[in-house]
């Protein structure tokens, strides 16, 4: 039971035009959001969270928006650069479940020049 | 945000052996975690290592085919026993941490991985 999708396994995007992942749930108890980046040969590197007593998140170009009555989440990356070219994987987490993060499959962002 | 090494970064062993793989922090944590991540799939939690305590093993993973070491506060590792192909992965641990970004809190900081290739 994939608790955490995303339902883009790829997303071509031209440099300085915006990226949008997204990510859906279907666990109620999630309580935190967060999003990874992750380049080849190298191990996750976290990028942004939010909890689910907001609905936005900004930190310079990533901003990540959540719906919760929707379970879904998405990332923004304006203007998209080609350093962002990545996958980034989405996760959650419950206070419930000793903040245990759960990983959705990921989607391979290409930016090209 | 802690700094993680892991060793082997990467191995190729031979269907039966065992390989013990290894991950050091720079700061003192009392929450370690290892995941597995299979081919095209996405990361799963194996264990919760603390300090002082019994690794705790999610459902599907059992302790003797992935016993868990935490002999103090900076360093785990993790044993693959008896591989099979089925066992290759990228294996990655992680500590619970900080960024110290506004909003954020307990977010997992990862080590680079082992590549594991089972033949």
């Amino acid at each position: 039971d994939q608790q955490v999708k995303q339902n883009s396994p790829s997303l071509s995007v031209q440099e300085g035009r915006i990226s949008i992942l997204n990510c859906d749930y279907t666990n109620s108890m999630f309580d935190y959001f967060l999003w990874y980046k992750k380049y080849p040969a190298e191990g996750p590197t976290f990028l942004i969270s939010i909890s689910s007593i907001k609905d936005k998140n900004e930190d310079g170009r990533f901003t990540v928006f959540l719906n919760k009555s929707a379970k879904h989440l998405s990332l923004h990356i304006v203007p998209s650069q080609p350093g962002d070219s990545a996958v980034y994987f989405c996760a959650a987490s419950a206070k419930s479940s000793g903040d245990k993060l759960t990983f959705g499959t990921g989607t391979r962002l290409a930016v090209r020049p | 945000s802690a700094v993680i090494s892991q060793k082997p970064s990467r191995d190729i062993c031979q269907r039966g052996t065992s390989l013990t793989i290894q991950c050091q922090v720079d700061s003192q944590v009392t929450m370690m975690f290892w995941y597995r991540q299979q081919p095209g799939q996405s990361l799963t939690l194996i264990a919760t290592a603390n300090q002082g305590s019994e690794a705790t093993y999610e459902s599907g993973f059992v302790i003797d085919k992935f016993p868990i070491s935490r002999p103090n506060l900076t360093f785990s590792t993790l044993t693959v026993s008896n591989m099979s192909p089925e066992d290759s992965s990228i294996y990655l641990c992680s500590v619970l941490g900080t960024s110290g970004r506004a909003h954020s809190y307990n977010e997992q900081f990862f080590g680079p991985g082992t590549r594991l290739t089972v033949l």
